[in-house]
């Protein structure tokens, strides 16, 4: 099973900030948060991640609660562009990486940004 | 830099029949990973290969299959076709060092008929 869960649609209007919230109360210590997105019948694109700072780059940023359980991507001003399925997943970085390829990644947050 | 490119993009198959697709990764990336994307479900993990060695598999059956070559470009293949097949293969790169971050290619759309 997924690791995160997100809920599994969000609507948001266009040019304003549109927040993606992501739990994962099980994540470990030496996890990652990150997130793609992936716009229809295209492979998904990365976005962010971050440990436990807050990230931020010329895409969006990313929040993450003090205690690491959960985590909200914002998009500051949302375009038509943006509507897409948004994934959150959590992964090991390092050598025991590779390891994270088995998490399923769950079934993401499909955003709709309306005119 | 160019990114992840997959040939083909589209192909449709028959029963029994059996499929290679093909992923040439970032330049300099040595990691690929395969996966399956059906609709309704998330990304499914296949297979892992780093310096032409499988690294890590997921809970496939056998017939699917997969290789890397010298130049790190990957092909998997799929035998024995069936029609649960059918999906959206996506391929991913990354440099296999502590970051991790995967950059995924377009994906090949199969068809089980």
């Amino acid at each position: 099973d997924a690791k995160t869960t997100q809920p599994p649609s969000m609507d948001c209007a266009e040019g304003r900030a549109a927040n993606l919230p992501c739990n994962h109360s099980t994540i470990s210590g030496n996890e990652y948060v990150y997130w793609y997105r992936q716009i229809h019948s295209q492979g998904p694109q990365y976005i962010i991640h971050g440990l436990k700072n807050n990230e931020t780059n010329e895409m969006a940023s990313l929040i993450i609660t003090e205690d690491r359980k959960s985590s909200t991507l914002i998009l500051p001003h949302a375009t038509l562009r943006d509507t897409a399925v948004y994934y959150c997943i959590v992964r090991v970085a390092g050598p025991n990486a590779g390891n994270n390829r088995k998490l399923i990644w769950g079934l993401g947050t499909s955003l709709a940004v309306n005119p | 830099k160019a990114g992840v490119t997959q040939t083909p993009r589209y192909l449709i198959k028959t029963r029994g029949q059996q499929v290679t697709l093909s992923c040439s990764p970032i330049s300099g990336h040595r990691s690929v990973s395969w996966y399956q994307q059906t609709p309704g479900q998330g990304l499914q993990f296949l297979f892992e290969y780093f310096s032409e060695t499988q690294r890590n598999k997921g809970n496939f059956p056998g017939r699917f299959s997969g290789r890397q070559f010298s130049n790190s470009r990957s092909e998997m293949n799929v035998s024995t076709l069936e029609l649960g097949d059918s999906a959206l293969y996506l391929c991913a790169s990354s440099s296999g060092t502590l970051k991790e971050t995967q950059y995924f290619g377009p994906g090949t759309r199969l068809l089980v008929l």
